[in-house]
């Protein structure tokens, strides 16, 4: 069964430093999905990238998916306190009708 | 727009008893799907409904089942809960299915005690 697993599973940086989350797969990825939660609340998207090479960028926030590697990466510039929470990768395991996530990354950001 | 809407918010049950939670997706969404999240892990799928139907089920026991209404909502309903079924029960919706971005509600937090 395919499994995602992120790193670092946690994270301080200052603010205004820049970080980056990876997210590995087991198996090839066909697409992936960025979420961001805030602790003990629902998941807001984030971002989703559907091919191979593909780059996505909103505000300070961009994600790169790189199939042959079977990796994508959350690069956040310029960190803010706002950007603080847990940052989960997520895909649906192909033709099986089933969605999975990393194992997160929890991101505090220090004022 | 309202975004996904799940309750109650919070539940407090004892071992041994049934549990029923509510999510209404966003409008003109067809597909649900049920999630849980224990303290410090990431969510895990349990159940996705598309246009009443189920589609896909995660590796739950058959204590958890779930419905889908001709209006779209859902409900997850768990049985004879162990104190293990503590978690954050969260509800997405999407136009279809995964192929699409799925919308999350706020969650409904359940603890069995």
């Amino acid at each position: 069964s395919q499994e995602l697993e992120q790193s670092p599973q946690s994270l301080i940086v200052q603010e205004g430093k820049n970080l980056t989350i990876n997210c590995t797969s087991s198996k090839t990825l066909y697409g992936l999905y960025w979420y961001k939660q805030k602790y003990g609340e629902g998941l807001i998207f984030l971002m989703m990238l559907q091919k191979g090479g593909e780059e996505k960028s909103h505000e300070k926030i961009t994600a790169k998916l790189d199939e042959k590697k079977q990796q994508s990466s959350l690069h956040i510039t310029a960190s803010q306190p706002s950007h603080a929470g847990i940052y989960l990768c997520g895909v649906e395991t192909s033709g099986t009708y089933k969605y999975i996530f990393g194992t997160g990354t929890r991101l505090k950001v220090l004022a | 727009d309202a975004g996904v809407t799940q309750s109650p918010t919070h539940l407090i049950k004892t071992r041994g008893q049934h549990v029923t939670l509510r999510c209404s997706p966003i409008s003109g969404h067809k597909s649900v799907s049920w999630y849980q999240q224990v303290l410090g892990q990431g969510p895990q799928f349990i159940f996705q409904y598309y246009e009443k139907e189920e589609r896909g089920r995660g590796n739950f026991p058959d204590r958890f089942s779930a419905r889908q209404f001709p209006n779209y909502s859902s409900e997850l309903n768990v049985n004879a809960l162990l104190l293990g079924d503590s978690a954050l029960y969260l509800c997405a919706s999407s136009f279809r299915g995964f192929q699409e971005t799925q919308y999350f509600g706020p969650g409904t937090r359940l603890l069995v005690l």
